[in-house]
């Protein structure tokens, strides 16, 4: 089990099709994260939030849209994905910086399949 | 942050020590090492990281040489479950603290 809860565990959807992952954690940290893991690759960053606050856009499409309403919650908003999006969708938290190496703790992702 | 260069794939036998190393020859000072590894179906595990000391805790051990250039990630006594792709990953403190770039891992096998 992780600190990291993500829902759905999968999800299939069309094209034309608007969904949202959602990402939770209560271990008081203040950076969440979304990476992309295609099959049988490494996972690569999305989007890192910091205190509630959008710090890093890896040139990410703008059908994938991020969102965190709190501190404790992070949304990934589809809308209009196409094919090739299909992958595992992983979530993650740390503490904030501090100069001492802040480790991420990751979710289990959600399985995305677009038809 | 710096490159980081695994084997491909390792095998262990059940209840042996796995040694899995890591080359990272361009580290600078404030780079940290760390260790993750992802089990078949799940998201990444954090496992450890260091600076310049060992460290151990009640997973692994991390030892990082002298000259920082390379490190070994020991699991004393493995078991079928470590079976995983283990990533070692240097990230710098500061501006790039929070991307976390993996490579493409080692595939530990352990087998009975």
């Amino acid at each position: 089990d992780t600190e990291v809860t993500q829902t759905p565990k999968h999800l299939v959807m069309g094209m034309t099709n608007k969904k949202s992952l959602k990402c939770e954690q209560h271990m008081g940290h203040r950076a969440m994260y979304w990476y992309k893991q295609k099959a049988k690759k490494p996972p690569e960053l999305m989007f890192v939030y910091s205190y509630e606050k959008l710090s890093i856009n890896e040139s990410v499409p703008s059908r994938f849209s991020p969102e965190c309403p709190n501190s404790s919650l992070l949304n990934l908003h589809l809308h209009a994905l196409q094919p090739e999006d299909s992958a595992l969708y992983l979530c993650a938290s740390s503490q904030v910086g501090g100069g001492k190496g802040q480790p991420q703790h990751f979710g289990d992702g959600t399985r995305l399949s677009i038809l | 942050d710096a490159k980081t260069t695994q084997p491909t794939s390792m095998d262990c036998a059940e209840g042996r020590a796995a040694n899995l190393p890591c080359n990272h020859s361009t580290i600078s000072g404030n780079e940290y090492v760390y260790w993750y590894r992802q089990i078949h179906s799940q998201g990444p595990q954090y496992i450890i990281h260091g600076l310049k000391n060992n460290e151990t805790n009640e997973m692994a051990s991390l030892i990082i040489t002298e000259d920082r250039k390379s490190s070994t990630l020991i699991l004393p006594h493995a078991t079928l479950r470590d079976t995983a792709v283990y990533y070692c990953i240097v990230l710098g403190v500061g501006g790039s603290n929070y991307k976390l770039t993996f490579g493409k891992g080692t595939l530990l096998t352990v087998n009975p």
